[in-house]
């Protein structure tokens, strides 16, 4: 079966720890992608990358890192310099034909993170 | 700057049709897509529009309009699992990335 698994599905952090938390996809996508998605809100781009060894930052990257050295993965550590790291964080993968690549993005099931 | 505008919220009956409109302000604009997610899920894709018109894929349809900057989702035959909140989003051609609106919570009443 072809997907995104992420995981944990919840994770809970004392304030000024550092976490990473895992994408994983078996979809033979080009392009990854985090988002950030607080209560009642949309999704805000964090980082994506759309081939392995080179990544670019979202619309809201401060406190957060990436690395994507295999296809598959693409995991997000969230640093203690991210000042309200509470949040549910999905991660999505696309192909990458054409000018504007393939329109259509598929999510993993998120992972709820709680800093306290 | 970029914007996507879209109702806070929908209610609507079982059965009946509901439409969800999204207005959007952005460069390099290459396609207008829908999404839908269920409570604590992942959104998961509906539809998408590069050219004007009408794109129907069973119950749901996907309008875009370039020169209005508009585009809506219509639901046909509403079920109660269609309760779900309704992204827009605008694909861009300067990146293979995604700006997404705030959302539409589609409530559904028997």
């Amino acid at each position: 079966d072809g997907g995104i698994t992420q995981s944990p599905k919840y994770l809970f952090r004392k304030e000024g720890q550092n976490v990473t938390l895992s994408c994983e996809q078996n979809l033979n996508h080009d392009a990854m992608y985090w988002y950030r998605q607080d209560p009642g809100q949309g999704l805000r781009l964090i980082y994506y990358s759309q081939i392995v060894n080179d990544f670019q930052k979202g619309d809201i990257a401060e406190g957060y890192s990436v690395s994507r050295e295999k296809k598959e993965s693409f995991p997000l550590t969230v640093t203690s310099a991210q000042k309200n790291p509470t949040a549910f964080y999905l991660c999505a993968s696309s192909g990458t034909g054409g000018l504007a690549g393939n329109y259509e993005q598929y999510f993993g099931p998120g992972t709820r993170l709680t800093v306290t | 700057g970029q914007s996507l505008e879209q109702p806070s919220e929908v209610t609507a009956v079982e059965g009946a049709i509901v439409q969800i409109n999204c207005t959007y302000q952005t460069s390099g604009f290459y396609g207008l897509s829908w999404y839908q997610q269920h409570d604590g899920g992942a959104p998961t894709f509906l539809s998408y529009n590069a050219l004007d018109g009408l794109e129907e894929t069973g119950r749901f349809s996907s309008f875009l309009s370039r020169s209005d900057s508009y585009g809506y989702l219509l639901l046909q035959e509403l079920q109660m699992k269609d309760s779900a909140s309704y992204f827009c989003a605008v694909m861009r051609s300067s990146a293979s990335k995604i700006i997404f609106g705030s959302g539409t919570r589609l409530s559904i009443r028997p």
